[in-house]
């Protein structure tokens, strides 16, 4: 069975420093990986993702997120935070084997503050 | 494009009632599903359709039904309401059926079972 793990239920940093929000996999075979973000009262919206080649995947508002197969995870990153990024972000995964299912992670609340 | 709309936005029901909450988009996407969301879960896949006439079952299927008559509207119906079902809602839809394509979420329902 596929799972997602996001470690931490909340990241908190100060705006203008780098972030890092984690995300580990586990899946059969070889993995589509997502990340979407949600902010208040609002439904997710896609952010990046990564199905094949380079490793840095680019993404909305200057997020990028890096696949790593031997670690299992895709970490997503930004080199300098904004206040508006305060949001819920979770990771998902799906095999390229096959299969409809879309498994999220529990999500990251990340706080960005002055 | 309106995207992907949901009604309502907001529903209280006492134990034992039923309901259909609408899903709707004008994206021509093959690919819709419902989830829903609770805290400290993530979003589990309730049911899914790969086109008009074609349901499946996703994560946590009891409890729902769905149909799927036309490209563009995807409902869910709750059957017999219960507390346990007390949730936020999400309807999504994808372009293809490929894999690899992200999904667009609708601004959720916020159902509450008393």
């Amino acid at each position: 069975a596929q799972s997602v793990a996001q470690p931490e239920d909340q990241v908190n940093v100060a705006e203008g420093n780098p972030l890092t929000v984690k995300c580990t996999y586990s899946v059969s075979g070889n993995p589509y990986l997502f990340w979407y973000v949600q902010y208040p009262n609002r439904g997710l919206q896609f952010l990046l993702k990564y199905i094949t080649g380079d490793n840095l995947v680019k993404g909305s508002y200057g997020f990028e997120a890096e696949f790593n197969k031997s670690q299992t995870s895709f970490h997503l990153k930004k080199p300098s935070a904004l206040v508006s990024d305060s949001a819920l972000y979770f990771c998902a995964v799906r095999p390229t084997g096959g299969g409809n299912k879309l498994t999220f992670g529990t999500g990251t609340q990340l706080k960005v503050e002055l | 494009n309106a995207g992907v709309t949901q009604t309502p936005k907001f529903q209280v029901l006492k134990t034992g009632q039923s309901m259909t909450l609408q899903c709707a988009q004008d994206m021509n996407h093959e690919y819709m599903s419902w989830y829903r969301q609770d805290p400290g879960m993530g979003l589990r896949l309730i049911h899914y359709s790969v086109g008009a006439g074609i349901t499946d079952q996703g994560e946590v299927p009891n409890g729902y039904n769905v149909s799927r008559s036309t490209t563009e509207d995807f409902p869910l119906r709750l059957l017999s309401a219960a507390p346990s079902q007390t949730s936020v809602y999400f309807c999504a839809s994808s372009m293809g059926l490929a894999l690899s394509y992200e999904q667009y979420f609708g601004p959720g329902t916020r159902l509450t079972v008393t």
